[in-house]
């Protein structure tokens, strides 16, 4: 079955700077890729998937990127702010529903 | 609010105990999922329904738990002889027909359960 790495497991950066998570998957089968954002006790917020038919989607100061050949994909925000403070997510799957989750990346940002 | 809808929200029950959570989905999706999250780690899938079928389970779902949804719209998980390593948050979801490039999943807020 899929399996999903995420890294880092913590990240803390200063506000106004990026901030990178990246994901491998082991199954090429797997066509969706979706990030979460989850703050505590709250449930899963979707911020941005990514279909295999692309290689890069983005969404103000969010985008991913895409691998396919490699099986990875990344996370990438800019200008960060206090409220990016959160555990973020990645996901693999070959059906939207049914999702395998990485094992999280808790983001902190620095003021 | 149109969302998915789970009952109730928190739960304590001691060990051993039976406790059945509820979840709605959003109306018109055929499709409801169950997932497990503990505390530090992401979601994790447990079982699937389109309509009132059940047509997958992880083997992370024990003997102990069962999951219905008899009438192809809201749906019960049932965990039976609760052990402590059954706290966790159980999320439902829901995703409309079909597989179109639009679709998506949408998470309820989840129903936590601590067993003592």
């Amino acid at each position: 079955g899929e399996n999903v790495e995420q890294h880092p497991s913590t990240l803390s950066v200063q506000e106004g700077d990026s901030a990178v998570i990246k994901c491998t998957y082991s199954d090429s089968a797997s066509n969706y890729f979706p990030w979460y954002k989850q703050e505590l006790g709250k449930r899963p917020q979707l911020i941005i998937d990514i279909r295999s038919n692309v290689g890069e989607k983005k969404d103000q100061r969010i985008a991913v990127t895409l691998n396919k050949t490699a099986k990875h994909f990344s996370l990438h925000i800019t200008e960060t702010q206090p409220e990016d403070s959160a555990v973020y997510f990645c996901a693999a799957s070959m059906d939207v529903g049914k999702l395998v989750f990485g094992q999280g990346t808790r983001l902190t940002i620095n003021p | 609010d149109t969302g998915v809808s789970q009952d109730p929200r928190h739960k304590i029950t001691k060990r051993g105990q039976n406790v059945t959570f509820r979840c709605d989905p959003i109306s018109e999706h055929n499709r409801l999922y169950w997932y497990r999250q503990t505390l530090g780690q992401g979601p994790e899938f447990l079982t699937y329904f389109q309509n009132e079928a059940q047509l997958e389970k992880s083997r992370l779902l024990s003997d102990r738990f069962s999951a219905e949804r008899p009438k192809g719209s809201f749906s019960t998980l049932e965990i039976q002889r609760t052990e402590q390593g059954d706290s966790a948050m159980y999320l439902c979801a829901s995703t409309p027909p079909g597989t179109g490039s639009g679709n998506t999943i949408y998470f309820g807020e989840g129903s936590w359960l601590t067993v003592v």
